[in-house]
């Protein structure tokens, strides 16, 4: 149990386009999910916390207007990246949480790796 | 800067070694977690320690927290080549927040 998913697993854009990466939790109703930020070699970096029904919640540093995040379901969250520009290249990862368990674990999605030419 | 801090950032050993990681951090914590995360792939959960803990066993894995010196050390024992891949600890702070705030990770190869 316990398994999100994240689509596209690999997404190539041109600078200027926007690209959406979806994450889902298959199992389990996700109360919160997380996404992340991973540049090769170093560690995650979060960059917002949304809560399904309300807005996300942005760590300083990152714009809520280039990367919008959509929590409409328990299952499903979106992170939208738009106007990409070839330093948006990363590896972004999602996690969901079922805050209504009462536990803290976070389950991660296996990432998408987005490169903008 | 980041909560986490691992030592050491890379690791090479031969199979059947104990492997042994060490983690930093620098506030109060609610719970330490440590992750696993084979290249270009997403996280896996080991174990999650709390904070009125000190050891916890998790087949091979063993976790040690040492909040006095805001450390945390995960052993992996008889380790296999299968083990090669990074791993990360990350705390939950003290206060309510439900984010996690991950270290540098320790790149651990293990040569058969």
């Amino acid at each position: 149990g316990a398994v999100v998913s994240q689509h596209p697993s690999r997404v190539i854009c041109k600078s200027g386009t926007s690209v959406k990466i979806e994450c889902r939790s298959l199992d389990f109703q996700a109360t919160t999910m997380f996404w992340y930020r991973q540049f090769p070699k170093q560690s995650l970096m979060l960059m917002a916390t949304s809560n399904e029904g309300s807005k996300a919640t942005y760590e300083q540093g990152v714009e809520k207007d280039k990367f919008l995040i959509n929590h409409a379901s328990l299952t499903l969250s979106t992170l939208t990246v738009t106007s990409a520009h070839p330093e948006d290249s990363s590896f972004y990862i999602c996690s969901a949480r079922n805050k209504r368990g009462g536990s803290y674990e976070q389950y991660f999605g296996p990432g998408t790796r987005l490169t903008v030419t | 800067s980041q909560q986490g801090e691992e030592d050491p950032q890379a690791l090479s050993i031969q199979e059947g070694e104990n492997a042994t990681m060490n983690c930093s951090y620098k506030t109060s914590i609610n719970n330490l977690q440590w992750y696993r995360q084979n290249s270009g792939r997403g996280l896996v959960h080991l174990i999650l320690i709390r904070s009125n803990e000190r050891e916890k066993h998790s087949g091979r894995l063993r976790v040690t927290l040492d909040t006095s010196k805001k450390s945390s050390s995960l052993l992996i024992t008889a380790s296999r080549a299968a083990d090669t891949a990074s791993y990360f600890c990350a705390t939950v702070l003290q206060g309510g927040s439900e984010k996690l705030v991950f270290g540098k990770g320790t790149k651990l190869t293990v040569n058969p």
